[in-house]
């Protein structure tokens, strides 16, 4: 199984700063790799799939980027509901689907 | 596209259990159909899926195979999850979500909250 390790666990900034958000794969996973983002209290909400391919309606703020192993989320300059859980998961071979352990962005 | 969720509550240790999830705007019997789980204050883990193109092909995560089985109806567009053999640990909200063959989950169902205690 794949098992897929997010960094760091939280991530405390301000609004119109930039996140930076990894995940590191354990065996290569050529650009399988999406990221959702989750609210309390709400379903996950896919942004970003193949690691870079943004989701229809998603703010351009949002970026993936990455290959093999190392991945990367980032958000430009973050705005008041950026502030959420992100997962990475990978896909590659599946099922089964495996999801990371997730980055708490909050404001600082 | 809607996916809307019933069942789930409180059950034993040893109890059975199952969960539906209704879908609209598309048909359960075309698309792969997952389970994801949210233990509380944990992170997501996939469940289980069904294969779409009205496939019987399912696969299951380790922790649940042989315990939980994912089936659909195709007369009532709804997906379900039997859960039998419940432990303390399967205790999470489980979501149902329309995962795409690329393995990339677009819908969701709003979860339900299953809590297996004694």
């Amino acid at each position: 199984e794949i098992v897929l390790t997010q960094s760091p666990a939280t991530l405390s900034l301000s609004p119109g700063e930039r996140a930076t958000l990894s995940c590191r794969a354990s065996q290569s996973i050529s650009t399988f790799l999406g990221w959702y983002q989750q609210k309390p209290g709400q379903a996950p909400r896919l942004l970003i799939f193949d690691a870079s391919r943004r989701v229809t309606g998603i703010p351009a703020r949002f970026s993936g980027s990455g290959s093999g192993t190392d991945f990367t989320l980032t958000i430009s300059s973050l705005e008041p509901e950026d502030f959420a859980v992100y997962y990475c998961q990978q896909r590659s071979n599946w099922p089964p689907l495996t999801f990371g352990g997730g980055t708490k962005v909050e404001m600082k | 596209v809607a996916l809307v969720q019933s069942g789930g509550g409180l059950v034993q240790p040893g109890g059975s259990l199952r969960l539906s999830c209704e879908a609209s705007g598309f048909l359960v019997g075309d698309s792969y159909m997952s389970w994801v789980r949210q233990a509380p204050g944990k992170g997501l883990e996939w469940v289980s899926v069904i294969f779409g193109g009205n496939s019987d092909r399912t696969a299951y995560v380790e922790s649940v195979r042989d315990r939980f089985a994912i089936s659909r109806d195709i007369s009532n567009n709804t997906l379900y999850l039997q859960m039998t053999s419940l432990r303390p640990e399967d205790t999470a909200v489980y979501f149902c979500a329309r995962t795409f063959a690329d393995g990339y989950i677009k819908y969701w169902g709003q979860g339900t909250l299953v809590t297996v205690s004694s």
